[in-house]
């Protein structure tokens, strides 16, 4: 299996910019989560999803923030406009729920946002 | 409030040198505590979980504990291929795995 696949690894934009941070969950997987990782506040839960259904948003930062998982296979992370404190890695994991209780995610190897 | 604290925040040790990571937590109704691994540019990589106090997991040279206020990551003869950040993590609820600021190990030869 080709693990869970982030795209893109790094992404520079300007302030104000629309960025779109995609993720591939391994195949068969039911969870599926979005985390933020900076120096200052550590891995951060954004949201997570199962079956597709967003469960828990409490951890989205602002209205700026939105995720969507459309089918089993892909799920994004936008961020509309964009400001430079969003510059963090973004990191989605997957697992499955039989597994979830055992506390073992899969992560990918995550996609480095800076905004100048 | 729910939380983990780790420590140290760093540890540096010579190669050979045993010691052990530290999270402590005041969680109620701990369904799980988890141990990942985080290499440089890299997402984290699941250890092992603990479910009780007094249990024990062992993979290679380390080795998780758990009492009923913190668990503990023994290093045996640490290689400076376990250089790494070590994550403690437990669930809040639901499937929501909150993460601990972690303890980076720098292991030099």
């Amino acid at each position: 299996d080709a693990g869970v696949i982030q795209s893109p690894r790094h992404e520079v934009t300007e302030m104000g910019q629309e960025v779109t941070l995609r993720c591939k969950p391994i195949s068969g997987h039911d969870y599926l989560f979005w985390y933020r990782q900076t120096m200052m506040r550590g891995l951060e839960l954004l949201i997570y999803f199962n079956n597709n259904v967003p469960i828990d948003d409490s951890g989205m930062p602002e209205d700026r923030f939105s995720a969507k998982m459309p089918n089993a296979s892909f799920s994004t992370l936008k961020i509309q406009p964009s400001e430079p404190r969003d510059s963090a890695v973004y990191f989605c994991a997957s697992s499955l729920a039989r597994i979830s209780n055992t506390g073992e995610l899969f992560f990918g190897e995550g996609s480095r946002l800076t905004v100048l | 409030e729910d939380q983990v604290t780790q420590s140290p925040e760093a540890l540096r040790l010579q190669e050979g040198e045993s010691s052990s990571l530290n999270c402590s937590y005041t969680v109620s109704g701990l369904r799980g505590l988890f141990w990942y691994r985080q290499d440089p540019g890299k997402g984290p990589e699941f250890l092992f979980t603990l479910y009780s106090a007094g249990e024990e997991k062992e993979k290679e040279r380390l080795k998780a504990t758990l009492t009923k206020k913190e668990s503990f990551l023994h290093i045996t003869a640490p290689k400076p291929e376990d250089s790494a950040t070590y994550l403690c993590a437990w669930v809040a609820g639901g499937f929501k795995t909150i993460f601990g600021a972690g303890t980076r190990l720098f292991v030099k030869a």
